[in-house]
């Protein structure tokens, strides 16, 4: 099992650009969730979704979008970046069952500038 | 608002040196409690959780955390810390009362000089 997978790893882009994260899991999970890390700020949540074709708002949803088209795959995209949006991007997935155990992603640095 | 504290942002400690973080939590009724942590440059790994039954919860890595509910805490303690604990660590809640989502304390960085 891969887990929970991220791409891309790193990305700079530029005011107003756009660009789409990918989180893919492969351990059937229903929940997936998008987060933010940045310092002295634990992680926030961005989106998250309970199950394929359906996503919610979290704590800080604005200036975000996201899909979830398949039970494995939740897109995370800035249609137009901003430099507070400048942070690190977790993703995290976990079963519909009673255990509440998130299993994370290994991040993606985005820097907009 | 109901939120996540954790009281120490930086925290440096010599080896063998004992550990202790706290958190606390503001909400009320059922809740589930997480200790993660991330070494440097990766991502977030579970250190252990605690869903009910005795409240001294042992983790990996000869952590272990104590929930008192009455103080509605969960504080981290490590006997005697080496180097490689030197990471950052993060309480997280999933509460019913905040629609089952984690919540995220702010995250203490610990250092450990060899």
């Amino acid at each position: 099992n891969a887990g929970v997978t991220q791409t891309p790893k790193f990305r700079v882009l530029k005011t107003g650009q756009s660009m789409t994260l990918l989180c893919a899991q492969d351990m059937n999970h229903e929940y997936m969730y998008w987060y933010r890390q940045d310092p002295g700020m634990g992680l926030r949540l961005i989106h998250y979704s309970v199950g394929e074709g359906t996503t919610a708002k979290g704590e800080v949803p604005d200036g975000y979008n996201v899909s979830r088209l398949k039970k494995q795959n939740f897109l995370l995209g800035l249609e137009s970046a901003a430099p507070s949006q400048t942070s690190v991007y977790f993703c995290a997935s976990k079963d519909g069952g009673s255990s509440n155990e998130q299993y994370f992603g290994p991040g993606t640095r985005l820097t907009v500038t | 608002a109901q939120s996540v504290s954790q009281h120490n942002h930086h925290v440096i400690l010599s080896e063998a040196a004992s550990l202790e973080l706290g958190c606390n939590y503001s909400y009320g009724g059922t809740v589930n409690l997480f200790w993660y942590v991330q070494y440097p440059g990766q991502h977030l790994q579970l250190l252990l959780k605690y869903f009910s039954g005795d409240p001294l919860v042992k983790g990996i890595k000869g952590f272990e955390a104590e929930f008192i509910k009455s103080k509605f805490s969960f504080n981290l303690r490590k006997p005697s810390v080496q180097w490689s604990d030197t990471a950052e660590y993060f309480c997280a809640v999933n509460a019913k009362a905040a629609g089952n989502k984690l919540t995220f304390g702010g995250g203490t960085r610990v250092l450990v000089k060899p």
